[in-house]
């Protein structure tokens, strides 16, 4: 299997613009994570999904952040409008979701977003 | 919410060295993994604990998920420089099937050849 596979993997804009990140599950996993690591803040969980609806967003920073999984094997994270504090690695990951070993996630390499 | 508490936050030891750190949390933890993180890299795991008491070995690392359910440690014997990295506890609730996994605030680890 490929992995979790994110793109692009460097993005940078401007202040104002909109920001789409991508994300494709590995095949057959029926949780999707979407995760923010900054130094200061480290790794937060911002968003996830199981079967492609979304079940905990309370992670989600402000409006101007949204996600969706329109199937199984694909998700977005979009900013609208970007801020410069919004700048940071954003990891998607995934897993199987069941206990016993099927909790484990599986990171993809990550976005690194400089917002200017 | 909930917290694990992960020590210490960084670490800068000798090559050849070993390294300890580990995971508390106040709560009961059914799964208990153990992930590094490279540089510029999203976090891989490492080791994977399911039982209270387990110990777990993988080459020079070994993890135990402590019997309290509710701590786990990490080692790492005779460290090497592609030891270096970002540490990471990550833990799922007992009382929770969620799928959701908790994570600690990470180790920062740094081997002087």
């Amino acid at each position: 299997d490929a992995g979790v596979i994110q793109s692009p993997r460097h993005e940078v804009t401007e202040m104002g613009q909109e920001v789409t990140l991508r994300c494709k599950p590995i095949s057959g996993h029926d949780y999707l994570f979407w995760y923010r690591q900054t130094m200061m803040r480290g790794l937060e969980l911002l968003i996830y999904f199981n079967n492609n609806v979304p079940i905990d967003d309370s992670g989600m920073p402000e409006d101007r952040f949204s996600a969706k999984m329109p199937n199984a094997s694909f998700s977005t994270l979009k900013i609208q409008p970007s801020e410069p504090r919004d700048s940071a690695v954003y990891f998607c990951a995934s897993s199987l979701g069941s206990t016993g070993g099927g909790e484990t996630q599986y990171f993809g390499p990550g976005t690194r977003l400089l917002v200017l | 919410g909930q917290q694990l508490n992960q020590s210490p936050q960084s670490m800068f030891i000798q090559e050849g060295e070993d390294v300890s750190m580990n995971c508390t949390s106040s709560s009961i933890f059914n799964t208990w993994l153990w992930y590094k993180q490279d540089p510029g890299e999203g976090p891989v795991l490492l080791i994977a604990l399911y039982k209270a008491g387990e110990l777990t070995s993988n080459g020079r690392l070994t993890a135990q998920f402590g019997i309290t359910r509710k701590d786990s440690f990490l080692n790492i014997s005779a460290s090497i420089p592609s030891d270096v990295g970002i540490y990471f506890c990550a833990g799922q609730l007992g009382s929770s099937n969620t799928g959701k996994l908790i994570f600690g605030q990470g180790t920062t680890l740094q081997v002087k050849p």
